[in-house]
Formats: structure tokens, sequence, C-alpha cells
């Protein structure tokens, strides 16, 4: 079955990085895109962006165009969020989703919970 | 950027009845319209798409409906399982953007 696991939750200080991944599984990685969605705590869900699983180019909405990076390791069905110079406004859930033929989100990860404090 | 408004944001509600959450985007958007269900542990699960298609597996007392700028979620007799946070979503015009949710809680 198709299935999207997110790796575990991190806790950082601000300015420093992170990395986290998204493992796809039960289809061909490459036959869809990756969606990236933002939950900060307690709000709605806020699109991030999305790469294209065969190129590798990514394109970000607005609000995420600096100091996210989107990436691929197409070996191992594997898409990543990095987040560089973390805020305390990142403290947040950040889910990846597929981009399937019928939705732009039709499979979900778990999520991973980002937590920023000093 | 098209913006979601939902209505209402919160939704107090018995088993057994029927509710409608709707979806209002700040410019039309040909049905392409898109509900999802958040449970409290974070899982998220796709319901309907391009406003009216049920996602493989959603029960049929699910059915979305709308045009233009308006769109409606409707759950024709409540289950347990079906209290939780009710998000639509625009895929018209990039950026895809979120309503801001509806919380359907127990009465």
């Amino acid at each position: 079955q198709i299935q999207l696991v997110q790796s575990g939750p991190e806790m950082k200080k601000p300015g420093e990085s992170l990395k986290i991944s998204c493992k796809a599984s039960g289809y061909i990685f490459t036959d869809y895109a990756m969606q990236w969605v933002k939950q900060a705590p307690g709000k709605g869900l806020q699109y991030m962006g999305w790469i294209n699983t065969q190129t590798g180019k990514p394109t970000y909405a607005d609000d995420f165009k600096e100091r996210f990076v989107f990436s691929l390791e197409t070996s191992a069905s594997t898409a990543y969020l990095q987040i560089n110079n973390l805020k305390n406004e990142d403290t947040a859930t950040y889910f990846c989703a597929r981009d399937g033929s019928s939705s732009p989100f039709d499979y979900w990860g778990q999520g991973v919970m980002v937590t920023v404090s000093s | 950027d098209i913006q979601m408004t939902q209505s209402p944001s919160s939704l107090p509600a018995s088993l057994g009845e029927r509710v409608t959450i709707s979806c209002r985007a700040s410019q039309g958007n040909s049905k392409n319209l898109n509900w999802y269900q958040q449970k409290p542990d974070g899982t998220i699960k796709p319901l309907i798409y391009y406003t009216s298609n049920l996602q493989s597996g959603v029960p049929s007392r699910f059915s979305g409906s709308g045009s233009g700028t308006d769109y409606s979620l409707t759950i024709s007799s409540l289950e347990p399982e079906d209290f939780a946070m009710y998000y639509c979503q625009q895929d018209a015009s990039f950026p895809w953007t979120f309503g801001g949710g509806t919380k359907l809680e127990l009465k």
C-alpha cells in the first residue's frame, strides 16, 4: 500500500539548520510530485510548495523562498525538507504529501513536529 | 493568491445530525476545490476532490457541491469518527491555498 513515512520530531535552537525526510513506498516515486505543508501549533494548513520528482526542480510559495530547500534522493524514494537559520516561528508540524492524479494531496505523511527554542 | 474562507470555524453537532461546512474562494476557481479531514492525532485524509468526487474509501455520507466561489461539504448523518477538523483547498491557481478550517465537535 502507498505510504509516506516521515522522520522523527526535532528540537533545535534558533540559527541552526535541520533536514527532515519523507520516504515513499508502494508506488513509483518519480511518477508523482511531492508537496510540503506547514501547520503551526493550533493553526491551519499552510502550503509551502512542491518538488518535481523527475527533474528535482523545486517550486516554493512566497513565504518559503528564503530559508527552505526541497531536495530528493530518488534512489531511496525519499524527499527532504531542509530549513536553514531556524527561527522561533518555524516551530510547527511539517507534512509531505503526494501530488496525485485526483488531487494535489492524495496521500499524506504523518508529519514531523519541529520545535525551535533557545 | 486565492484566499479561502471557511465557515463556521466551529460547529457543535450531535450523532446522526446532518451538517454542512461552507468554503468561499476570493475568486472563481472552476470547481478545483478539495476537502480534507484532520483527526486529533494529526492524521490528514483526503475526502473529496474536484468539488464533488469522493476519494476511494470515503463513506457515502460525505458529499460535496458548489461552483464559482462557493462550495460546501455535507455529512448526511454524523458518526463518532467524523468529529475532526475539516479543510477546503483550491488548486485552480498556484500557490494552492487552504481554508482556515472547521472544527466539528460533539455537542
